[in-house]
């Protein structure tokens, strides 16, 4: 009930492609899901993040879509570069400004964009 | 704004061994929360804390395990008599009453 899967594992894109990351919940009462990039050595810092009542966020090169009815949501980044090289993590939390909640995380995606 | 303060940055315990993790939340920021990221892993949810007070404590391990948020000071992490198997990265984030979650760099425990 409270997972959340996130897939690929790796991900390997050239330069300028675009890298897509999804993520699957189980639990309805999450109302708050963000993206954290994590480069080797660094704390999880937040990318991106969107609420469920709207099913698309976009932010410079990167874009949240989200689809309430089939439980998933899934990371865009276009004109991926070679310096969007890190770990990815989706999570959940069932509080909107996450103050006060735990997130539940997915177990991570390793992208490497070569030049 | 210095952000979210963790040591030390690296931590070798030998077995039975005690661990102690520090955490400084970002300034005005009165929630805490640990969590662990095994290698090849996502982070685990551990322990959340305000001032004094435990709120939620179901992701800690029943036993070796605490976590305390003292009126003064920092957060600490304490794992008594430390197993090869808490080998791991431990994270501390802080939020604020109006959210803001942001990570510290972590503390990469390793026991030999």
């Amino acid at each position: 009930q409270q997972q959340v899967k996130q897939s690929p594992q790796s991900l390997i894109v050239q330069k300028g492609g675009i890298s897509i990351i999804n993520c699957a919940y189980e639990n309805t009462a999450f109302d708050y899901f963000p993206w954290y990039q994590q480069f080797p050595g660094k704390g999880p810092a937040l990318l991106i993040a969107i609420r469920p009542d709207v099913s698309e966020k976009k932010e410079g090169r990167f874009t949240i879509s989200f689809n309430k009815s089939a439980k998933q949501f899934s990371l865009h980044i276009m004109d991926s570069q070679p310096g969007d090289s890190a770990t990815y993590f989706c999570a959940a939390s069932r509080s909107r400004e996450t103050s006060g909640s735990r997130l539940t995380f997915g177990e991570g995606t390793q992208l490497t964009v070569n030049p | 704004n210095a952000g979210v303060m963790q040591n030390p940055r690296h931590l070798v315990r030998r077995r039975g061994q005690e661990a102690r993790l520090r955490c400084s939340p970002m300034k005005g920021h009165s929630h805490v929360y640990w969590y662990r990221q095994l290698p090849e892993e996502g982070l685990k949810f551990m322990v959340y804390l305000q001032k004094e007070n435990i709120i939620d404590e179901s992701g800690m391990p029943k036993e070796r395990f605490s976590a305390e948020f003292p009126k003064e000071g920092p957060s600490i992490l304490r794992i008594q008599q430390v197993v090869r198997g808490d080998s791991a990265a431990y994270f501390c984030a802080s939020s604020g009453s109006l959210g803001g979650y942001t990570f510290g760099s972590g503390t990469r425990l390793t026991v030999v």
